[in-house]
C-alpha cells in the first residue's frame, strides 16, 4: 500500500495568514493526489485534485502543488470558515490511501 | 446535480453483518465512473473500503476482502455494502462517494455512524 503521511497534525493560525500543509507519498504517485476539507459534522469536500486543480466552486486562495512524492496545499489569507480537517489522498494505486489529517484551528 | 446518501442500521452486534445502502440520484451508476465506500474511524483515520464499477465489476481494499462485499441494483440506482463478521473496531462513520482516478472523490453522501456494540 501505498502510505500517505500529512504534516502538520494540527495548525493554530490566525486570520489572515498563510497557511501550508504538506502531503508525502512512499512512492511516486504522479500527481494523482487530492484535497479534501471537512468540517464537523459534515462529509469531506474536494478541493484540489490531479495535485493543483481547483474543483469548482472552491475558493482561489486554496491551492496545491507538487509532484512526485512530495505535495502541499496552501491557503492564503485565512477566513474564518476555513477551519477544518484536510486530508490528502492518493489516486495512484489501489487501495487508495489517505493522510492522517491535520485539523486547522484559528488562533 | 449529483447526490448520494446512505441508509442503514446505526448498530449492529459484534461478530454479525454490517448491511448499508447507497441511494443515488442525479447520475446514473451504469453510466460511468466508480462507486466506493469508505469509513471514518473515531480519531479521523480514514479508509477506502472498495468500490463497484459503471460495469459491475469489484475491487475492495485487501484489508477487508475477506469479509466485503459491494453489490448493486442498477434498477434502483443503489448500491450496497456488506462488511461480515463485524468487531468494535469497524465502529465508523461510513460514506458512499464517487471515484474517478482523476478526480478521486468528487461526490459524497452525507455519512451514517455505525456503532458496533453487544
Amino acid at each position: 500500500d501505498i502510505q500517505m503521511t500529512q504534516s502538520p497534525a494540527s495548525l493554530s493560525a490566525s486570520l489572515g495568514e498563510t497557511v501550508t500543509i504538506e502531503c508525502l507519498a512512499s512512492e511516486d504517485i504522479y500527481s494523482n493526489l487530492a484535497w479534501y476539507q471537512q468540517k464537523p459534522g459534515k462529509s469531506p469536500q474536494l478541493l484540489i485534485y490531479y495535485a493543483n486543480s481547483l474543483n469548482d466552486g472552491v475558493p482561489s486562495r486554496f491551492s496545491g502543488s507538487g509532484s512526485g512524492t512530495q505535495y502541499s496545499l496552501k491557503i492564503n489569507s485565512l477566513q474564518s470558515e476555513d477551519v477544518s480537517i484536510y486530508f490528502c489522498q492518493q489516486n495512484y494505486d489501489s487501495p487508495y490511501t489517505f493522510g492522517a489529517g491535520t485539523k486547522l484551528e484559528l488562533k | 446535480e449529483i447526490q448520494l446518501q446512505e441508509s442503514g442500521p446505526g448498530l449492529v452486534k459484534p461478530s454479525q453483518s454490517l448491511s448499508l445502502t447507497c441511494s443515488v440520484t442525479g447520475y446514473t451508476i451504469t453510466s460511468g465512473y466508480d462507486w466506493s465506500w469508505i469509513r471514518k474511524f473515531p480519531g479521523n483515520k480514514m479508509e477506502w473500503m472498495g468500490y463497484i464499477s459503471n460495469s459491475g465489476s469489484t475491487n475492495y481494499n485487501p484489508s477487508l476482502k475477506i469479509r466485503i462485499s459491494i453489490t448493486r441494483d442498477t434498477s434502483k440506482n443503489q448500491f450496497f455494502l456488506q462488511l461480515n463478521s463485524v468487531t468494535t473496531e469497524d465502529t465508523a462513520t461510513y460514506y458512499c462517494a464517487r471515484w474517478d482516478v482523476y478526480y478521486g472523490f468528487a461526490y459524497w453522501g452525507q455519512g451514517t455512524l455505525v456503532t458496533v456494540s453487544s
